[in-house]
């Protein structure tokens, strides 16, 4: 299976603090994807990077990529009350028309 | 349309009743998918459409499981005789190109087999 595994499963923090996420996957990749779910519906994209990039930023997000571990990160700076969701990575495969999901990691940010 | 819909958001049937739910994507979006979830799980790729077109259905987990979409637009996931295990949040979401990256999801089909 390409499906990816965040690490944290869970992760609580204070607001204000930093979050980092990881994710690895199994086999080689066009790009990875990071999604939020709020209350176990809807995804909503985050961002996303491609396999020639090892950095990208969208606001207080930072993504990284590490292609030769097949590792990716996700790091929220200045976490909020209201980033409190279930974060997923999501690999495309070899043909990239199918999407792998992992299992998530739930964010609890405390006011 | 401004975005996925799906439809029912709730649906509780008995088992060995058929189901269906529809997704309506993104207008002019040529990909679509559906996906399962079960309660605190990741996401389960089922099936992707290219247009009206899905050529690959090794991801819908049995026979019971069926897809369809026509003109492009609408899709429909059918599950003949549900069984509890059937019981999921089941996600569709379309793009406007194929494999061309960011996924617009619905807010979801709550499937429960009683």
């Amino acid at each position: 299976s390409q499906q990816g595994e965040e690490d944290p499963q869970a992760l609580s923090i204070q607001e204000g603090e930093n979050a980092t996420m990881n994710c690895s996957y199994k086999t080689s990749i066009n790009n990875l994807q990071w999604y939020r779910q709020n209350s176990g519906r809807g995804l909503v994209h985050l961002i996303l990077i491609r396999s020639n990039e090892r950095e990208k930023h969208s606001g207080r997000l930072r993504v990284t990529l590490d292609t030769s571990k097949k590792s990716s990160s996700l790091l929220i700076t200045a976490s909020r009350a209201a980033d409190t969701a279930s974060y997923f990575c999501a690999t495309d495969s070899n043909t990239g028309n199918q999407f792998y999901f992992g299992t998530g990691t739930s964010l609890t940010v405390i006011p | 349309g401004a975005g996925v819909s799906q439809s029912p958001s709730n649906k509780v049937t008995e088992k060995g009743k058929d189901v269906e739910l529809r997704c309506d994507p993104i207008s002019g979006h040529t990909a679509l998918y559906w996906y399962r979830q079960s309660l605190g799980q990741g996401l389960e790729f089922l099936i992707y459409f290219q247009g009206n077109s899905a050529p690959d259905k090794s991801g819908l987990p049995s026979d019971r499981f069926s897809a369809e979409r026509t003109g492009g637009s609408v899709s429909t996931l059918t599950i003949q005789r549900t069984q509890q295990e059937d019981s999921a949040v089941y996600l569709c979401a379309s793009s406007q190109i194929l494999g061309a990256g960011e996924q617009y999801f619905g807010p979801g089909t709550r499937l429960t087999v009683t």
